[in-house]
Order: C-alpha cells, then structure tokens, then sequence
C-alpha cells in the first residue's frame, strides 16, 4: 500500500533561517504530489502541487518554493523564513483525479 | 469560485447523543466529495468519497450523505474516541490536477 513519509515531525526555526522540509512517498509511482499549510483553527491551504518531476505550480504567492528532483520525492523550502511561515505542514499524494488523498504525519513549523 | 463552508465550527456531544456535520459547498462540476478525520498534531485521515446525488457510505458509527449542495456526516451513538476534527473537501469538475478545497472543518469533542 501506498505511504508517505514527512519529517521532521517538529521544528523550531529563527527568522531569517532557510527551511527545507522533505516529502517521500512508497509504494506508488508517478503520483500527483501537494504541499498544504495548516495554520491554527484554520482550514487547509493547498501551497503547491506537482504532477510529475521538476512540475510545480504554486498556488499563493508566498515567502515558499517546491521541488521534485525525483518521482517520489517533493521539498518544500524557503531562503529567509518570515514569522507568518508558522504552520502544520502537509504533504499528500493522489494517484490521479479520480481518487482521494494520502496525508503524511505533517511537520508542526515555528518561527521564532 | 469554488467554495467550503463546514457547520458548526464546534460540536459538544455527550457520549451516546447522535448529531451531524453539514459540508456546504460550491463548485463548478463536483469530481468528489471527501470526508477526512484529523487528530490533534496529525495529518488528516481519509473517510469516505461520495460522487452523486443521493449517494451515502457508512463506517461504524459514521454515515456521509450527499446532496447537489451539501453533505451531511451523521454520528450515531458517538463514543469518545470520535472525538476530532472531520474535514469536508471537493474536487471540481474541470481539475486535471486532483487537488482539493478544503472546509475548515468542525471540531468534534464527546464526554463520556
């Protein structure tokens, strides 16, 4: 069955400091892939999505970048943090527009 | 646009008192509803899919139903360990990207 991987599960990080937040996925090949951002009491935010590698369309314009070097991995990451980059982030596969997603365990983001 | 919009926010039960989830939503040629369970610090779970009009899906005390405009999550007889966030998502007709619009979800809690 199909997995996905997230870490790490929590971070702590300084404004101003690069991030790079990683994404892996198992048993499955060529899924659409999605970065999401949960901020507290709010409701997902799809961030960025890639249907293959090296294709990343982003949905916000943020302070974030995505990238897939490889069919089953995607990266999240930032050059300078800023305070408002706080968040849970989600990673998550599709196998396609007739099915669901898988989340990962997420990665509870803050800048300090 | 395409829109989510979960009610209540907040739902109190007593262990054994029946209730639903209403999941509004707006969208331009529905390509699935989703029903998603999400603890507190982790990634969101996944439910069930609904498709038509009229189409309903159980899973022990959960039943999701489904109307051109809404979906309903129906607890029966909740236990404590129901308690969580149920996220409501759609996926519109015309995506070939698969990606989701998320609810804000109703954070259920049930006392024993």
């Amino acid at each position: 069955s199909q997995t996905i991987h997230q870490w790490p599960a929590t971070l702590v990080q300084p404004v101003g400091s690069p991030l790079s937040l990683e994404c892996t996925v198992e048993g499955t090949s060529n899924p659409n892939l999605y970065w999401y951002r949960q901020a507290a009491g709010r409701g997902l935010q799809l961030l960025f999505y890639s249907v293959g590698i090296g294709q990343i369309s982003s949905e916000v314009p943020q302070n974030l970048s995505a990238s897939r070097p490889q069919d089953r991995q995607f990266i999240l990451s930032s050059k300078k943090l800023l305070l408002s980059d706080s968040g849970f982030y989600l990673c998550a596969l599709s196998k396609g527009v007739n099915y669901g997603y898988t989340f990962g365990s997420g990665t509870r983001l803050t800048v300090v | 646009e395409d829109q989510v919009t979960q009610s209540p926010e907040a739902l109190r039960l007593q262990e054994g008192e029946s209730s639903s989830l209403n999941c509004s939503y707006t969208v331009s040629g529905l390509r699935g509803l989703f029903w998603y369970r999400q603890d507190p610090g982790k990634g969101p779970e996944f439910l069930f899919t609904l498709y038509s009009a009229g189409e309903e899906k159980e899973k022990e005390r959960l039943k999701a139903t489904l109307t051109k405009k809404e979906s309903f999550l129906h607890i029966t007889a909740p236990k404590p360990e129901d308690s969580a966030t149920y996220l409501c998502a759609v996926r519109e007709g015309s995506s070939n990207t698969g990606k989701l619009i998320f609810g804000q979800g109703t954070t259920l809690q049930v006392k024993p």
